[in-house]
């Protein structure tokens, strides 16, 4: 059973490109997560997905920042217009429900995008 | 709000030292709180949990407490092993909540 899948591992952008990251989450799984990891910070929770509702995008930025979990494919983390601080390792996480004592999210690999 | 500090990085030990992690949390009510470990070119791997004050979770040889007085769940483990190096995360979720707050990770490397 594969686990989470990211990709790309490692994304480089310059200044004002778009970045798309994409995360498979794992078989079974309907609740997919994406968190963010600043340099010297923990991960920061951005959104959470079902499929193709959004139930939780209270810690993603306001602007450039969108996410999707369409009903075939992959969920997609997407960053218009990226800037300097975007540069960060981004995970994305799985669950078969949506929490509780005994729900673990499984997570992906991490992509880490650097904006230059 | 929620949040968690642990030790600063990195850590470099021997094989058979003993390794400490220490993890303190901010939070209202009574959070879950976890321990995650990412080995090198791996995800976030889920090593133990504890879900409510004095409980103890244990896993591979690693023990945490949930401390409610001292508001720490501290991680440990007695003898470590070369392939225990890798980065390790203290993390707490609210009761029955799906989010994570996340310390800022450990990385310890142990050296034969």
């Amino acid at each position: 059973n594969a686990g989470v899948m990211q990709n790309p591992r490692h994304l480089v952008r310059r200044r004002g490109q778009e970045a798309r990251l994409r995360c498979s989450p794992m078989k079974g799984h309907s609740h997919v997560y994406w968190y963010r990891q600043l340099p010297e910070e923990g991960l920061k929770f951005m959104v959470y997905l079902q499929k193709e509702n959004i139930i939780d995008e209270s810690g993603m930025p306001k602007e450039r920042f969108s996410a999707e979990f369409p009903k075939e494919g992959p969920s997609i983390l997407r960053i218009q217009q990226v800037v300097r601080g975007d540069s960060a390792a981004y995970f994305c996480a799985s669950s078969p429900i949506g929490g509780g004592l005994n729900t673990e999210a499984f997570f992906g690999q991490g992509t880490r995008l650097t904006v230059v | 709000g929620d949040s968690v500090t642990q030790m600063e990085g990195p850590v470099t030990l021997s094989e058979e030292a003993f390794l400490t992690i220490n993890c303190t949390y901010t939070a209202t009510g009574y959070p879950s709180l976890f321990w995650y470990v990412q080995y090198p070119g791996e995800g976030l791997q889920l090593l133990l949990k504890a879900t409510k004050a004095d409980d103890k979770g244990s896993n591979k040889g690693f023990e945490a407490t949930y401390r409610k007085e001292t508001t720490s769940f501290h991680l440990e483990k007695g003898s470590v092993q070369v392939s225990d190096s890798a980065v390790y995360f203290c993390a707490l979720s609210a009761l029955n909540d799906y989010k994570l707050s996340f310390g800022a990770g450990t990385t310890v490397t142990v050296r034969a």
